[in-house]
């Protein structure tokens, strides 16, 4: 079925380094979601994005959408302990993908900090 | 407190004996949905609900029902257990159907032998 593949899968950085996720899917999106999840916790939303375009900023975490809907990111500058955790992208076809009511997960990408 | 509750947290059973997860939720969300959560495999979905007697199959719905009698309830039936049925389980809610902040219950680790 239709995917959005997120990568990496893994990425280990030291504390006060920086970390990306990208989200990227083959058919154009309404929006897309993301959501951390801590160790043996549950997912949690963290923000929606809708625009094309859009660039969103949490403190350390910058989130943006493309221009074709098509692809999203989520950096976060200068990582501390309290990050640590798997982030993913949830997106919300436009059309096309079963129902309209679904959200296509990407697979995650864990943070990884070095000791 | 706003939130989702799923019961057992942990459950360890064998194969081919009915069990329910029961999930609930108390902010009057429309919007219901289960997952699976499997090693590098992400958030699968099961089954949601936009409403109260409805409910529409997700991306792995093989094995699995729901039901949606009352609107903050939404228990998820495994009728005949299987070990690939093993896996982490999260519910989850969201105000709207059309989207939104998906709120997730603290999930079921259900282990078939």
């Amino acid at each position: 079925g239709q995917q959005v593949m997120q990568i990496p899968q893994y990425q280990h950085v030291q504390e006060g380094e920086d970390f990306t996720t990208y989200c990227n899917s083959s058919t154009t999106l309404s929006n897309i979601q993301w959501y951390k999840q801590r160790p043996g916790g549950h997912p949690v939303f963290l923000i929606q994005l809708v625009k094309s375009g859009e660039v969103k900023k949490q403190k350390r975490l910058t989130f943006q959408f493309g221009e074709a809907k098509k692809n999203s990111s989520l950096h976060i500058t200068a990582t501390q302990t309290t990050d640590v955790g798997t982030y993913f992208c949830a997106g919300k076809s436009r059309s096309g993908w079963g129902s309209n009511y679904q959200l296509i997960w990407g697979a995650g990408t864990k943070l990884i900090i070095k000791p | 407190e706003a939130q989702v509750t799923q019961n057992p947290r942990y459950l360890i059973t064998v194969t081919g004996k009915k069990l329910t997860v029961t999930c609930s939720q108390n902010m009057n969300h429309e919007y219901m949905s289960w997952y699976r959560q499997d090693p590098g495999l992400g958030l699968r979905q099961i089954y949601y609900s936009m409403n109260v007697e409805v409910t529409d199959k997700g991306d792995v719905p093989e094995g699995y029902k729901v039901s949606r009698k009352e609107k903050r309830n939404f228990p998820l039936i495994l009728e005949s257990p299987s070990p690939n049925q093993t896996s982490l389980y999260f519910c989850a809610s969201s105000l709207r159907r059309e989207g939104g902040e998906q709120f997730f219950g603290p999930g079921t680790r259900l282990t078939v032998l």
